[in-house]
C-alpha cells in the first residue's frame, strides 16, 4: 500500500531562517515518483518538483532544495533564507506502478508561515 | 502552459440542492481527477476518469457522482448537498501515463 506522511502539521519561522519540511513515504514498488506541491492562500496547487525512484541526486532550484534518500524513504524539502511569500501549505505526494491511472497519494500537508 | 479551469471559485448552496462543479482542461489530457481538501485531512480523491464516459471511484465517492461526456470536461455532481460536503474541491488532469497532475484553482463550496 502507498502512504505519504508529513509529520509536521504547522511550522512557523521568521524571515531569512532556513526551514525543512519532512516527507516520509511507503511503497512496495521499486519504480515510483515523488512530488512536492505548493498551495498558496489563493488555493491552486502549484507543482514544484518531481523525482523518480532511480534518481537519488539532490536537487537545488534557487532557494529550494530537495533531499531524496531511499534508505530512509524520505524526500525532504528545504527552503533557504525563507521569505514571506513562501507562506503556504506544502504537500508531498507519491505515485507508483500500482497506482491506478497514476493517481497521486498525498500527505496531509504542512502549513508553513513565514513572519516578517 | 497547461490550463485547468473550474467554473466557480466560491459557491454557496442550500442543503438538499443539486450542485454541479465543472472542470475544463485545455491540454487534451486523458485523465481527470476530483479531490476534496479539508483541514488536517489533506487531499482525498473522490472520483477519477481515464476517458470519455469512463469513471473510477476514489477513496470517498459517497454522496458524489461524476460525468465526463467530453474529453476536456469533467463534472462533479452532488445529488443532494449536505453540510458535511462543505469543503474545497480541486480538479486535476494528467496526460496518459505521465505522472504530473495539473490542478485548477479550486472551488470553495459552502452548504448551509
Amino acid at each position: 500500500a502507498q502512504k505519504v506522511t508529513q509529520a509536521q502539521t504547522e511550522i512557523s519561522v521568521v524571515e531569512k531562517e532556513d526551514v525543512t519540511l519532512d516527507c516520509v513515504y511507503e511503497t512496495r514498488d521499486t519504480t515510483y515518483y515523488l512530488f512536492w506541491y505548493k498551495q498558496p492562500p489563493s488555493g491552486e496547487l502549484v507543482f514544484l518538483i518531481r523525482r523518480n525512484s532511480f534518481d537519488e541526486q539532490n536537487e537545488i532550484s534557487g532557494r529550494y532544495s530537495w533531499n531524496f534518500q531511499k534508505s530512509t524513504s524520505s524526500f525532504n524539502f528545504t527552503i533557504t533564507a525563507s521569505q514571506v511569500v513562501d507562506s503556504a501549505v506544502y504537500f508531498c505526494a507519491l505515485v507508483d506502478r500500482g497506482s491506478t491511472l497514476g493517481r497521486l497519494y498525498f500527505g496531509r500537508g504542512t502549513q508553513l508561515t513565514v513572519w516578517p | 502552459d497547461v490550463k485547468v479551469t473550474q467554473s466557480s471559485r466560491y459557491l454557496v448552496k442550500r442543503t438538499g440542492e443539486k450542485v454541479f462543479l465543472e472542470c475544463v482542461q485545455d491540454m487534451d489530457h486523458e485523465n481527470m481527477f476530483w479531490y476534496r481538501q479539508d483541514p488536517g485531512l489533506g487531499l482525498r480523491l473522490i472520483y477519477f476518469s481515464y476517458d470519455v464516459k469512463m469513471k473510477e471511484k476514489g477513496d470517498i465517492p459517497e454522496g458524489y457522482s461524476v460525468s465526463r461526456e467530453k474529453k476536456e470536461r469533467f463534472s462533479l455532481i452532488l445529488e443532494s448537498a449536505s453540510t458535511n460536503q462543505t469543503s474545497m474541491y480541486l480538479c486535476a488532469s494528467s496526460f496518459g501515463q505521465g505522472p504530473e497532475q495539473y490542478f485548477g484553482p479550486g472551488t470553495r463550496l459552502t452548504v448551509t
